[in-house]
């Protein structure tokens, strides 16, 4: 099983700042089959970025994710008010697809 | 456009069994594999279980396999999770998902699902 591990579990950071979300695979994930979702309070997560640097149709460009092999991050590069969540990364090259424990990104 | 809504959630006593139903429209249901995602209260994203466009392969994370059972009707365009021997951990918010290739794009609002005595 490919274990993920995000860091850092909580970000406090201020709108119009820039955030950097870290995830790091157990073995390297293949083909780059890394996502990440975003999720907020009582509703079903949402994918923002496939193939660790894919936007998902619809998803602002101020989201970009990067990284191969076993370290991927995830930038916002300015932080709007709606953008304070949890964000989830996930691989899916190898069944159990696994996904990190998340980060929650904070108003501060 | 995609809708994806889950239903069977409840109350179930440890041990007991239970069938969660993903009611799928707005695209070619038999043309995809589905997933089954669960979180529990306050907790992260575990993925449950994986079923082929055609119902011909099936994967299961270790926490349900034996337990737990994934199939599909195509002509009812329906996911379905059957869920036996319930524990108390088994407690969560199920989602049913579509892929886009293999990431998951679409997902259902979810149905939750509380095993206590």
């Amino acid at each position: 099983e490919i274990v993920l591990t995000q860091s850092p579990g909580t970000l406090s950071l201020s709108p119009g700042e820039r955030a950097t979300l870290s995830c790091r695979a157990s073995q390297s994930v293949s083909s780059s089959y890394l996502a990440w979702y975003q999720q907020k309070p009582g509703q079903a997560p949402r994918l923002l970025i496939y193939g660790a640097s894919s936007r998902a149709t619809g998803i602002p460009d101020r989201f970009s994710g990067s990284g191969s092999g076993t370290d991927f991050t995830l930038t916002i590069s300015r932080l709007e008010p709606e953008d304070f969540a949890v964000y989830y990364c996930q691989q899916y090259g190898r069944t159990p697809y696994t996904f990190g424990q998340g980060t929650k990104l904070e108003i501060k | 456009q995609v809708q994806l809504v889950e239903s069977g959630g409840g109350v179930v006593q440890p041990g007991g069994s239970l069938r969660l139903s993903c009611a799928a429209s707005g695209f070619t249901f038999s043309s995809y594999g589905m997933h089954w995602v669960r979180q529990a209260p306050g907790k992260g994203l575990e993925w449950v279980a994986f079923i082929q466009y055609d119902g011909s392969n099936k994967y299961y994370a270790d926490s349900v396999k034996g337990r737990f059972t994934i199939s599909r009707d195509n002509s009812k365009n329906t996911l379905y999770l059957q869920m036996n021997s319930l524990r108390a951990e088994d407690t969560a918010v199920y989602y049913c998902a579509k892929p886009r290739f293999g990431e998951f794009l679409h997902w259902g609002q979810g149905t939750l699902v509380t095993v206590s005595s």
